[in-house]
């Protein structure tokens, strides 16, 4: 059973508009989540995190949504760049319980000139 | 230079070989991890050392064994794999709290024949 799920297996957007990436998770004790890009030959690279005591996290072009009751998050991306095509990756765990961050199986990014 | 380095990059093994796979960190983390990537699925979490004591074994096939002669190296020992093992194996490191994300390496891609 997936505890983080990425429903969207690829997204494609023009250069300029908003990206929306989105992510569900079901267990309610995860209390901190992560976003990470990956290029193809490489390894991921964390992008932002957000706690479960906030609802919004930004970061330059970057900022993710929490919504809790909704156990849902979202990343957008304004203004996509072509350079933003990658495959990125929900993450999320419990601080306390250990070392064990949980993955999404990804959503590709296309960013179109 | 992401600071985690993996070798080999590329690894073509037969069902019957022994093989290992090198992960190096240069960042004074104090955490290491193997995750497996499989095509379209969520990194999977194999094993965790902190403080080069293994913290977390995910129920992985005796065939996967680990090591951690150092906070700075950790090995995948590889014996008499199937070929639905054959995936990308990415090593990463953390300081402390899993918060601040994981840096990962580049991964090896490996083919079980």
């Amino acid at each position: 059973d997936q505890q983080v799920k990425q429903n969207s297996p690829s997204l494609s957007v023009q250069e300029g508009r908003i990206s929306i990436l989105n992510c569900d998770y079901t267990n309610s004790m995860f209390d901190y989540f992560l976003w990470y890009k990956k290029y193809p030959a490489e390894g991921p690279t964390f992008l932002i995190s957000i706690s479960s005591i906030k609802d919004k996290n930004e970061d330059g072009r970057f900022t993710v949504f929490l919504n809790k009751s909704a156990k849902h998050l979202s990343l957008h991306i304004v203004p996509s760049q072509p350079g933003d095509s990658a495959v990125y990756f929900c993450a999320a765990g419990v601080n306390t319980g250990g070392f064990k961050t949980i993955f999404g199986a990804g959503t590709r990014l296309f960013v179109k000139a | 230079e992401t600071g985690v380095t993996q070798t080999p990059r590329h690894l073509v093994m037969g069902m019957t070989n022994k093989k290992s796979l090198k992960c190096e960190q240069h960042l004074g983390h104090n955490a290491m991890y193997w995750y497996k990537q499989s095509a379209k699925k969520p990194l999977e979490l194999m094993f965790v050392y902190s403080l080069e004591e293994r913290v977390e074994n995910n129920s992985v096939p005796s065939r996967f064994s680990p090591e951690c002669p150092n906070s700075s190296h950790l090995f995948l020992h590889l014996h008499t794999l199937q070929p639905e093992d054959s995936a990308l194996y990415l090593c990463a490191s953390s300081q402390g709290g899993r918060r601040g994300g994981y840096t990962f390496g580049s991964g090896t891609r490996l083919t079980v024949v």
